[in-house]
């Protein structure tokens, strides 16, 4: 089945700074990538998404990344703000499923 | 805001005793999944129903049974079998079939402490 890393498991920045979180799969059938952000004590939920025909997505301040060759897809914060700090979690779904596999989290921490 | 609904948002039970936690939606979501949150563990995945009265295991099954008798329902019981029940359980549903690989959307979890 489908394995997910996801690194740092902890992350610590100064507001305004550039956070960046990466992750790796090892299902190559994977095709799609889906970011979600959990505050403390709230549901999580999704912030951007990727699909494997693309190698970037944009929204605002976050950018998602996807190397198919590498197997592997970023998280990237632009001018982190203090309620940027949640957990964030990445996924990857198979070709063919509907069933997500998630990385362990990122704890994001934003000081103002 | 439509949506799913958990509850209770906190749950206390005694070892030994079964409990079960409530998920509706309104969403007209064909699939629903129940995901067990512990500390540095990430979301691992108990149960998953793509249909009525259809549901299969996921990662972590065991001590933990389901059902799915409406779609809107997915109702999902913590038994004595479960050695280590206490956690943040998080219901999510999804829609299928030609919407294949959209988003997740959670319910607002319940945490069940077992004492």
């Amino acid at each position: 089945g489908e394995n997910v890393e996801q690194h740092p498991s902890t992350l610590s920045v100064q507001e305004g700074d550039s956070a960046v979180i990466k992750c790796t799969y090892s299902d190559s059938a994977s095709n799609y990538f889906p970011w979600y952000k959990q505050e403390l004590g709230k549901r999580p939920q999704l912030i951007i998404d990727i699909r494997s025909n693309v190698g970037e997505k944009k929204d605002q301040r976050i950018a998602v990344t996807l190397n198919k060759t590498a197997k592997h897809f970023s998280l990237h914060i632009t001018e982190t703000q203090p309620e940027d700090s949640a957990v964030y979690f990445c996924a990857a779904v198979s070709g063919g499923s509907y069933i997500p596999t998630f990385g362990r989290g990122t704890s994001l921490i934003v000081h103002p | 805001d439509g949506g799913i609904t958990q509850s209770p948002k906190y749950l206390f039970r005694k070892e030994g005793q079964n409990v079960t936690l409530s998920c509706e939606q309104n969403l007209n979501h064909d699939a629903m999944y129940w995901y067990r949150q512990d500390p540095g563990q990430g979301l691992r995945l108990i149960y998953y129903s793509q249909i009525v009265n259809d549901f299969q295991k996921g990662d972590i099954a065991e001590g933990y049974s389901v059902s799915r008798e409406k779609k809107e329902s997915f109702p999902l019981t913590v038994t004595s079998a479960q050695k280590n029940p206490t956690a943040f359980y998080l219901c999510a549903s999804s829609p299928v079939g030609e919407r294949i690989n959209s988003p997740l959307h959670f319910g607002n979890g319940t945490r069940l402490t077992v004492t």
